[in-house]
């Protein structure tokens, strides 16, 4: 069964630095999904970055980027220039193109000092 | 265009006692979806629809959770009976087609506490 890991149950964050959150994930498919998502205190859930894992290339999203090491399987948000906006739950998701069904890690809850 | 709606936001009951849970999609968005969100976890999903037909209930718990799809459009989620375990949040969320590379449109969820 396909896991997602997320080591870092908080992190903080300077407002204007940056700072990575971080995912690894467990799979024996070569053809997938990951995704960040994020999950503000008491408001809907948002996706914030997708990466396709046939693509080598890191998806970007304003100041929102990933660190996709398929080899690794590691899959790392950035977000540049922290805002007090970004504080909230992160989850890491990940979905194999065959099943549609995701698998989501346990979060990161990020705040944001100003 | 409005949002993934779902009532009620919150609900309380005594543990034995059954529940049910409402969600409209975003008008169009062909598929659904029913998430458990226990405090602490990330969302698992339950059921997923396309139209008014399942795809994948494979991690729903069938002796005491049924949903259904009427008409592929709303859709409600029934616990009975309910345990302490299931005090979670329910997530509803939608998306245009059953596909990976449809994003999934979240509702604000419906907190549920099992006394």
């Amino acid at each position: 069964a396909q896991t997602v890991t997320q080591s870092q149950p908080e992190m903080s964050v300077q407002e204007a630095e940056t700072v990575t959150l971080s995912c690894t994930y467990d799979t024996s498919e070569s053809d997938y999904y990951l995704f960040w998502y994020k999950q503000p205190p008491s408001r809907q859930m948002i996706l914030v970055i997708r990466q396709e894992a046939y693509k080598q290339q890191n998806a970007t999203e304003n100041r929102f980027s990933v660190n996709f090491q398929k080899a690794a399987k590691s899959f790392s948000l950035k977000i540049s220039d922290s805002q007090l906006g970004d504080a909230a739950m992160y989850f890491c998701a990940y979905e194999w193109g065959g099943s549609y069904i995701p698998t989501f890690g346990r979060g990161t809850s990020l705040i944001v000092h100003p | 265009e409005a949002g993934v709606a779902q009532s009620p936001r919150y609900k309380i009951i005594e543990k034995r006692q059954s529940v049910a849970f409402w969600c409209n999609p975003i008008s169009g968005h062909a598929t659904l979806y029913w998430y458990q969100q226990i405090l602490g976890q990330g969302p698992k999903l339950l059921i997923q629809f396309q139209n008014n037909g399942v795809v994948d209930d494979s991690q729903l718990p069938k002796d005491r959770f049924s949903a259904e799809r009427l008409k592929g459009v709303d859709s409600t989620l029934k616990i009975q009976p309910a345990k302490l375990e299931d005090s979670a949040v329910y997530l509803c969320a939608s998306s245009l087609q059953h596909s990976s590379y449809n994003e999934q449109f979240f509702g604000p969820g419906t907190r549920l506490t099992v006394l």
